[in-house]
C-alpha cells in the first residue's frame, strides 16, 4: 500500500515571500490532516478536512496560511506571506474513514526553514 | 483542553536497559491513547494504542504501554532496548469520536548506545 505523500521534502524562503505545500493521501482515506511540528515540540494541527470539507482549522492561521482539499483527494497548504517563525515541519496523515479505532498515517514532511 | 505531557525529554540508555517513557494526558472522558515513533529520516510510524479493553497493549518491536485510568496515564516500555531504538517517541490523544484529530506530546529523544 502506497504511503502518504508529500512534496516538495526541503524548501528554503525568504521572510515575506509565500510558499505551497502538496499532499496526496492514502487512497480511499477520507480524513487529512496538516500538521506542523516545530524543532523540540510535537506536532500541532492546523487543519483538518474529512472529504472536502473543513472538520477543524481553529489552530491555522487564517491571516496568512491557506489550504484547500479540491475533489476530496489531494490537498495544498500555503503560506502567503511567511514569517520566521514558520521554520518547522509540515505534516500530512491521512486516516480510512471508518470509527474512532483508526491510526492515522503520515507522510515524510515538508521541512521549510525561513530565513 | 485536552493536553498531552510527556516528562522526559532526552533519554540515554546503553543497550539492554529497560525503558520506560512517561506519559499523561488531560481529559476528562474517554480517550483512545497512541505512542508514535520517529526514526532518523524517516516519517511518523504507530508503535501500539489503545482504544478499548485490556489496559496492557503490545506493539510493534516489543514494545508494550499500560493505561492507568485512575492516573490519566499511557507509559511506554521495553524490558530491553536495542541500538536501533534510538529514535523520537510521541504519545498522542482524541477523544473517542471518529475522525477527531491527534494530540501530540513535545516527543521524548531516546539515544541507545551499543
Amino acid at each position: 500500500e502506497a504511503g502518504v505523500a508529500q512534496s516538495p521534502r526541503y524548501k528554503i524562503i525568504e521572510k515575506r515571500q509565500s510558499v505551497a505545500f502538496w499532499c496526496n493521501p492514502i487512497s480511499g482515506h477520507a480524513t487529512l490532516y496538516w500538521y506542523q511540528q516545530i524543532l523540540g515540540q510535537g506536532p500541532k494541527l492546523l487543519i483538518q478536512f474529512q472529504n472536502n470539507g473543513v472538520v477543524d482549522d481553529s489552530q491555522l492561521p487564517k491571516d496568512r496560511f491557506s489550504a484547500e482539499r479540491l475533489k476530496g483527494v489531494d490537498s495544498t497548504l500555503k503560506i502567503q506571506p511567511a514569517k520566521l517563525e514558520d521554520s518547522a515541519v509540515y505534516l500530512c496523515a491521512s486516516s480510512p474513514p471508518t470509527g474512532a479505532d483508526t491510526e492515522a498515517f503520515f507522510g515524510q514532511g515538508t521541512r521549510l526553514t525561513v530565513v | 483542553a485536552q493536553s498531552v505531557s510527556q516528562h522526559n525529554h532526552h533519554v540515554i540508555l546503553s543497550e539492554a536497559a529497560s525503558l520506560e517513557l512517561g506519559c499523561n494526558y488531560s481529559y476528562g472522558g474517554t480517550v483512545n491513547l497512541f505512542w508514535y515513533v520517529q526514526y532518523p529520516g524517516q516519517h511518523l510510524q504507530l508503535l501500539l494504542k489503545y482504544f478499548s479493553g485490556d489496559p496492557l497493549v503490545k506493539g510493534i518491536k516489543g514494545f508494550e504501554a499500560e493505561f492507568i485510568k485512575s492516573k490519566f496515564s499511557f507509559n511506554l516500555r521495553k524490558p530491553s532496548v536495542q541500538w536501533s531504538d534510538t529514535a523520537e517517541y510521541f504519545c498522542a490523544v482524541n477523544v473517542n469520536q471518529a475522525g477527531t484529530a491527534l494530540i501530540f506530546g513535545k516527543g521524548t529523544t531516546l539515544s541507545v548506545s551499543s
